[in-house]
């Protein structure tokens, strides 16, 4: 069954670090998203993407955020200058309608 | 406001036990309705979907889950729960006007007791 992948699985980075997140969609997809869950909180929308550009983005996915796809498998999500509330598992997804498929996550630990 | 809520934030079951978890959303329309589980150190499962039609709908790994409009709810449902049922479930909505943002309930953590 396709499914989507993300890399790494657990990152620990220092305070003000740039920080990528990969993603591997499902291969027929046309939409890809983020979101992220902080540790006991609901999991939340960052951003989606279609047709090479942002279709939406939450209020979290501010500046420092920013989400690229630079060849025809891989989606990536860059955090510029990493705060300690950025902590949290990040999830990668994609669909081709409103079915949503999401990846195991990548969790992130800002120290 | 517009909001998911799974009012259950802990339930255990014993082996063996039926499991109903609840959801309720508030929107003005019927939104796509979802739940999704998640075991612990894994991704987000979809479960299963409702988009319209038939309001008891199955899914994978004999879940099924009943839409009831008059109701607001969207309640999953297992008649025998096994171990490996112990997870997080969540039940998520994307608005038909919304694009394909989904919306989270905060998650019901399921207990399996032996």
């Amino acid at each position: 069954e396709p499914e989507v992948t993300q890399t790494p699985s657990h990152q620990v980075t220092q305070m003000g670090q740039e920080v990528i997140l990969r993603c591997v969609p499902i291969s027929n997809h046309l939409y890809f998203y983020w979101y992220r869950q902080i540790l006991g909180q609901k999991v939340e929308f960052l951003v989606s993407f279609y047709n090479n550009e942002i279709s939406e983005k939450s209020e979290i996915f501010d500046d420092q955020f920013s989400v690229e796809r630079p060849d025809g498998s891989n989606f990536t999500l860059k955090i510029r200058s990493t705060k300690l509330e950025d902590s949290a598992m990040y999830f990668c997804a994609s669909s081709e309608d409103r079915t949503i498929y999401f990846g195991e996550g990548s969790w992130l630990t800002v120290v | 406001a517009q909001s998911v809520t799974q009012p259950d934030i802990h339930i255990t079951v014993s082996e063996g036990a039926s499991l109903e978890l609840r959801c309720n959303y508030s929107y003005g329309a019927t939104p796509y309705l979802f739940w999704y589980v998640q075991s612990p150190g894994q991704g987000l499962q979809l479960l299963l979907k409702y988009f319209s039609g038939d309001t008891l709908v199955q899914g994978i790994k004999g879940f099924e889950a009943e839409f009831k409009r008059s109701q607001s709810s969207f309640n999953l449902r297992k008649p025998s729960v096994h171990w490996s049922d112990a997870a997080e479930y969540f039940c998520a909505v994307v608005l038909a006007t919304a694009g394909n943002k989904l919306t989270f309930g905060g998650g019901t953590r399921v207990l399996v007791k032996p």
